[in-house]
């Protein structure tokens, strides 16, 4: 079956402007977190949706980083203002429920400019 | 806080060598313990996963033992090939207290295995 899905692949952008993020979890996954990798670093955890909720947003740096999932399914990461510090690989990932195994998805790059 | 330490690469084995990436971890209670595989352009892919104290999780001839006394899960494998070439993280999952089981990585470590 499809896996996760995120777009776009790449996104290059100026710094100050507002981009978003797409993710679309494996069907009927109700768990979906949001990651962010920097090179050289490990995933870091930004954002746990169970269902349409935010259950966990103790990640996010600071509020410009705001994500929805409005009809529990396909999740949008919103970054405003965006600085040159933002560049990373932001991963989603789904998952059954909230403790079972999480599969990944390829990664959106964004490059703040 | 919850922390996962592994040795830092590149690493580079001639085919057929034996590999071993250490891995230890800092956290509260008893985490379930995880060693995911990022081949090159693709995403990240769980290799294999431990659940309790020495469990041993395997995969693809690759094995981890969950050791509580030396809170440690190294990854070894008896004889790799060119096609293991890839960036492997170690990782730890816990529940925040807000319901959320949050995976916590490594920094990665890049293994080449070479003809």
């Amino acid at each position: 079956g499809a896996g996760v899905s995120q777009t776009p692949s790449n996104k290059v952008t100026e710094k100050g402007k507002y981009v978003e993020l797409r993710c679309d979890p494996i069907s009927g996954h109700t768990a979906l977190y949001w990651y962010r990798q920097s090179l050289g670093q490990g995933p870091e955890f930004l954002i746990y949706f169970q269902g349409t909720g935010a259950a966990d947003d103790s990640g996010l740096p600071n509020d410009r980083f705001f994500a929805v999932r409005p009809e529990g399914s396909v999740s949008t990461l919103k970054i405003q203002r965006t600085e040159r510090g933002d560049s990373a690989v932001y991963l989603c990932a789904s998952s059954r429920d909230n403790n079972y195994e999480q599969y990944f998805g390829p990664g959106t790059r964004l490059t703040v400019t | 806080g919850n922390s996962v330490t592994q040795m830092e690469g590149p690493v580079t084995l001639s085919e057929e060598a034996f590999l071993t990436i250490n891995c230890t971890y800092t956290a509260t209670g008893y985490p379930s313990l995880f060693w995911y595989v990022q081949y090159p352009g693709e995403g990240l892919q769980l290799l294999l996963k431990a659940t309790k104290a020495d469990d041993k999780g395997s995969n693809k001839g690759f094995e981890a033992t969950y050791r509580k006394e030396t809170t440690s899960f190294h990854l070894e494998k008896g004889s790799v090939q060119v096609s293991d070439s890839a960036v492997y993280f170690c990782a730890l999952i816990h529940d925040s207290g807000a319901g959320s089981y949050q995976l916590t990585f490594g920094k990665g470590t890049k293994l080449s295995v070479i003809p």
